[in-house]
């Protein structure tokens, strides 16, 4: 079972700042990787996906991929209010199975 | 994406019952799942639903608690049975489609309350 990890937060950052969110996972083999943006009393909705090492940017968001550290995280630019919410970063369980291990989440409050 | 309807949206269930989830996508999809969100906490998968066979249960998970039914490739179904407090949580289908890569989509989610 794959092991995922994530710091809880809250982390706190004022509107306009760089949000960073950091995910680490336990499998070397790891091929792909997700993060959902899940709002309180709602369903978790996909933000990015990351397959290759380096940065995969899409508008506010980029989500960064270091295999060899075995991280992956979650750059938002220019956060707003809007963007707080709980941020779950998720990992396929193993090679070959498409079922996710979800990390704990970490908790953004963007501070206006 | 893929647009996922579940039903009910939330329900409030006395002790020893059992209640019914239904899970409905707008297209086949080759993989669905169902997880479960307790109070404050992560995302737990219980089973993934495949079509035509027994549902695959995960560790802590078994198929009479947690029967699932998968008939075609748009529908599934999660029972919760013989309910406890203990089962009060979010309830999660999700749905893996082919030409998405292996991403998966959320359904709304069913919050169940026992009593």
């Amino acid at each position: 079972q794959k092991e995922v990890e994530q710091n809880s937060g809250p982390l706190s950052v004022p509107e306009g700042a760089i949000a960073s969110l950091n995910c680490t996972y336990s499998d070397r083999v790891s091929q792909s990787f997700f993060w959902y943006r899940q709002y309180s009393g709602k369903s978790p909705e996909l933000i990015m996906s990351i397959y290759s090492n380096g940065d995969k940017e899409d508008g506010r968001f980029t989500a960064q991929l270091n295999k060899a550290s075995q991280y992956v995280s979650l750059l938002i630019r220019d956060s707003q209010p809007s963007d707080s919410a709980t941020y779950l970063c998720a990992v396929p369980q193993y090679t070959g199975r498409r079922a996710l291990t979800f990390g704990s989440g970490t908790r953004l409050q963007v501070q206006p | 994406s893929a647009v996922i309807s579940q039903k009910p949206s939330r329900d409030i269930c006395q002790r020893g019952t059992s209640l019914t989830i239904q899970c409905q996508v707008d297209s086949q999809v080759t993989m669905m799942f169902w997880y479960r969100q307790q109070p404050g906490q992560s995302l737990t998968l219980i089973a993934t639903a495949n079509q035509g066979s027994e549902a695959t249960y995960e560790s802590g998970f078994v198929i009479d608690k947690f029967p699932i039914s998968r008939p075609n490739l748009t529908f599934s179904t999660l029972t919760v049975s013989n309910m406890s407090p203990e089962d009060s949580s979010i309830y999660l289908c999700s749905v893996e489609r082919r030409e998405a890569g292996d991403t998966q989509y959320f359904g709304p989610g069913t919050r169940l309350t026992v009593l």
